[in-house]
Order: structure tokens, then sequence, then C-alpha cells
């Protein structure tokens, strides 16, 4: 099981990002999928998750609106379009495979496995 | 949201002896907690899956438990990459959310 991040960068404030998620080695379409970021040396925040239809999308309150997380099943990949960035979505964020489906208002369940993480800057 | 609070903050011990860490939620969420490892440099890893239960390939000197709103994991015994930040998860309510950490760091 692989999954690969990417898109991260350096972006001034009020900018877009594209982040990219690729996954390997298990049933892409069994299982939703979620972004969990990580500011430079502090702890892990869950940011996004969608289901694998894809009907269900979930968002922490800090992004919702700027953030849409988004998946193509025929070629594995999750993505993350990020809009008017800000100074605290600094971060490193992780790609990570759900446990079930998280469809209609499931809770969802632990994160297992973890990409390696992209590095998203937003600064002027 | 349901808080998560880890204590302590950091642990400092040798190699070969006990660590217990805590994780305290602000509301029942049952057995619906896991436990990561997180070494410098890397993603975090799952260890501890619904409170007690081990994940695939985690060594048995460590063990989770707990109900509700307080949970621990314990390392039996420290072995020399074991030095590492610990975070735990809830999934009992969203948004999903993680407790501060605990660093695991050689005395």
């Amino acid at each position: 099981v692989q999954l690969v991040e990417s898109g991260g960068d350096l972006v001034q404030p009020g900018g877009s990002l594209r982040l990219s998620c690729v996954a390997s080695g298990f049933t892409f379409t069994d299982y939703a999928m979620t972004w969990v970021r990580q500011a430079p040396g502090k702890g892990l925040e869950w940011v996004s998750t969608i289901s694998v239809s894809g009907a269900s999308t979930y968002y922490i309150d800090s992004v919702r609106g700027r953030f849409d997380i988004s998946r193509d099943n025929s070629k594995k990949t999750v993505v993350l379009q990020m809009n008017s960035l800000r100074a605290d979505d600094t971060a490193t964020y992780y790609c990570a495979k759900d446990q079930d489906w998280v469809e209609r208002g499931a809770v969802g369940q632990w994160f297992d496995p973890w990409g390696q993480g992209t590095l998203v800057t937003v600064s002027s | 949201e349901i808080g998560l609070t880890q204590s302590p903050g950091t642990l400092s011990l040798s190699p070969g002896e006990r660590a217990t860490l805590s994780c305290r939620a602000s509301q029942s969420i049952s057995t619906n907690l896991a436990w990561y490892q997180q070494k410098p440099g890397q993603p975090p890893r799952l260890l501890i899956y619904g409170a007690s239960r081990r994940a695939t390939g985690i060594p048995v000197r460590f063990s989770g438990g707990g109900f509700g709103t307080g949970f621990s994991l314990t390392i039996s015994r420290l072995e020399p990459e074991d030095f590492a930040v610990y975070f735990c998860q809830q999934y009992g309510a969203s948004p999903r959310t993680f407790g501060g950490g605990t660093k695991v760091e050689i005395k």
C-alpha cells in the first residue's frame, strides 16, 4: 500500500494550490480518503475527507468554502484544491487512507497508512 | 468538538524502561481511539486502534487500554527506535481530532 502526494509549494497569501495523492496497492474504491496537516513543529489536524463515491465531503471549519476535495477513482487519485490561502495554512499535508466508506455523515475511523507528505508554505 | 489532552508533554526515560502515556477525552468516545508514532521527517504510523488493538506489524511491547474518556499507551520496555512523538486520535464524533502529542526522549 502506497500513497504519494505532490503539489506542495511556496505560495503568496490569497493564492491557490492543488495537491494530489496517488494511491496504489489496495482497492481504491473501497475506502474514503483524507487529508491531515501538520504545521511546522506542531501537532496533527484533520482537514478533509471524501467518501468512496465522492458524494460526501467533509471539511474542518477553518477551510470550508476555501478548500475542495475530489477524487478520480479511475486514476486512484485524490485532489485537494486550496484557494484563498492564508499564512496559517502553512503545513505539511498528508494524504491518508480511511478504513471505510464514510458516506452520508459517517464519522470515519483511524488513518492507515499515510503518505510522506507535501509541504505547503504560504508567505509573501 | 471533542478535545484530547495528552500527558505528559515530554517523557524522559532510558532504554529498557517502561513508558506510560495518557490521553484524556473531553467527552466519552467509547473505545474509538487510535495511537500513532511519529519520528522526525516521517509521517505518523498507526500503532493502536479501537483503544487496544495492535495494528499489523506492531511489536507486542506496545499496548493500549482505556474506555470512555481515559486512555493509555504503554511501551513495556523501550527500544532505541521507540524514542519518538506519540499522538492519540479520536473517531467517536466528527470532526476527528488529535491530541497534542507526547515526546518520549532518551534520558
